[in-house]
């Protein structure tokens, strides 16, 4: 069986703080995908990245980057200099080998930036 | 169209009726996704369609709960005798088939069963 887990339900930061979204994945497939998807208030879910199990580059784009730690089941998310725009619910996701392209997703982290 | 399209977007029904809810998915997206999410919930799978093979339903929580895929294209989720344990955003997505390819999700209906 997959489980994604997000412990945290809720993060509140000050604008331009930094903030790191943990995310922890249980899978027996040697391959797998991990994503992230945000869902702003309008609620229409946003892919953000895309990781396969054979790449543990860690990924830098503008203001987000992405930690993927096999040795300890993780795909971490850190936002940099965080905006009130970044408000959102963000999904961990994971896919296995068995079950085609379905995800399996996190319960989600509401963020909150303030200004 | 450009993106995945969810109609209604919002659906009140009484307690006992049944539902239909339509996702037009992306042009050439051959894989067709149904989730559900309740309040403050993640997101719960119900049912997937890969081309022509058989849907995986192995996320219906119910007989009351069904889905066809018409054409390789429209998909259509019915809830028979809606229950208030039914009340949630449906939500659809399509990708391209295969392994590893991320979804566009649509902007889901909110159904309320009252």
């Amino acid at each position: 069986a997959q489980k994604v887990t997000q412990a945290q339900t809720e993060i509140s930061v000050v604008e331009k703080e930094d903030v790191t979204l943990d995310c922890v994945y249980e899978t027996r497939d040697t391959t797998y995908y991990l994503f992230w998807y945000k869902q702003p208030p309008s609620g229409e879910l946003v892919f953000l990245i895309r990781r396969n199990s054979f790449d543990e580059q860690n990924e830098i784009s503008g203001r987000y980057s992405w930690n993927f730690q096999k040795s300890t089941s993780s795909f971490n998310f850190t936002i940099t200099a965080s905006q009130v725009v970044d408000s959102a619910v963000y999904f961990c996701a994971l896919s296995g080998t068995g079950g085609g392209n379905k995800l399996t997703f996190g319960t989600g982290t509401q963020l909150k930036v303030e200004l | 169209g450009a993106g995945v399209s969810q109609s209604p977007s919002n659906k009140v029904t009484e307690k006992g009726k049944d539902v239909e809810l339509r996702c037009d998915p992306i042009s050439g997206h051959t894989a067709l996704y149904w989730y559900r999410q309740s309040l403050g919930q993640g997101l719960e799978f119900l049912i997937y369609f890969q081309g022509n093979s058989a849907p995986d339903k192995s996320g219906l929580p119910s007989d009351r709960f069904s889905a066809e895929r018409t054409g390789g294209s429209v998909s259509t989720l019915t809830i028979q005798r809606t229950q208030q344990e039914d009340s949630a955003v449906y939500l659809c997505a399509s990708s391209v088939m295969g392994q590893g390819y991320g979804y566009t999700f649509g902007s889901g209906t909110r159904l309320t069963v009252v």
